[in-house]
């Protein structure tokens, strides 16, 4: 069964201080990985795509990265803001005849001042 | 530019009463997706349509129907709304239908049938 789990559910950081989502997969076959953020509210925006070949990819403060082989990744963020309080969405792409995603339930962040 | 605009934001029905979600979008993409998202639980994809005059169903399409009105317009109804029904609804497009993700979203409606 095609399925994405993200850990933690939730999680309460200090502003300034970095922290690490999970998400493992066991979509198959892999076309690409995607981590949004949803503000309260609001629909989620890309952060980062990674296809197969790819481990790391950053984008500003966000850095994703992925193992292929364990079908792990993983988003870090670097020294948190108040505004990096929002849900973290992992979604993954099945290869298939059309295009099919998989979201995760997602990580819900709070940045605490 | 706008991006993806979905009306109403908030709606109240009771049971067994019909509405219909509008969503719209001005990037001149060909795909365009319907989803439900509950709490605990990722997003469900209801609804999609690969390109303008096609619809297929998703995960969880019944209770509902679509029209693909033209290539900016994605309408989804609801003709006997049900408490279960009780969702935020998030409208979606992309460039084309293959190789995956980067979907756009819009922000969403928040619907509850009492």
């Amino acid at each position: 069964k095609n399925q994405v789990e993200q850990s933690p559910q939730s999680l309460i950081i200090l502003e300034g201080k970095n922290c690490t989502l999970q998400c493992n997969y066991t979509v198959s076959p892999f076309s690409n990985l995607r981590w949004y953020k949803q503000d309260t509210g609001r629909g989620p925006v890309s952060l980062t795509i990674m296809t197969f070949s790819e481990n790391t990819k950053s984008n500003g403060r966000y850095t994703a990265t992925l193992d292929a082989d364990t079908k792990q990744s993983s988003l870090h963020i670097t020294a948190s803001q108040l505004s990096d309080s929002a849900s973290y969405i992992c979604v993954v792409s099945r290869n298939s005849g059309y295009s099919t995603l998989t979201f995760g339930k997602g990580t819900m962040l709070l940045v605490s001042p | 530019n706008a991006g993806v605009t979905q009306t109403p934001k908030f709606q109240v029905l009771k049971t067994g009463q019909s509405m219909t979600l509008q969503c719209a979008q001005d990037m001149n993409h060909n795909s365009m997706y319907w989803y439900r998202q509950d709490p605990g639980m990722g997003l469900r994809l209801i609804y999609y349509s690969a390109s303008e005059g096609t619809t297929d169903k998703g995960e969880v399409p019944n209770g509902y129907n679509v029209s693909r009105l033209n290539k900016r317009e994605f309408s989804l109804r609801l003709e006997s709304a049900a408490p279960s029904q009780t969702s935020v609804y998030f409208c979606a497009s992309k460039k084309d239908l293959g190789l995956g993700g980067g979907q756009f979203f819009g922000p969403g409606t928040r619907l509850t049938v009492l």
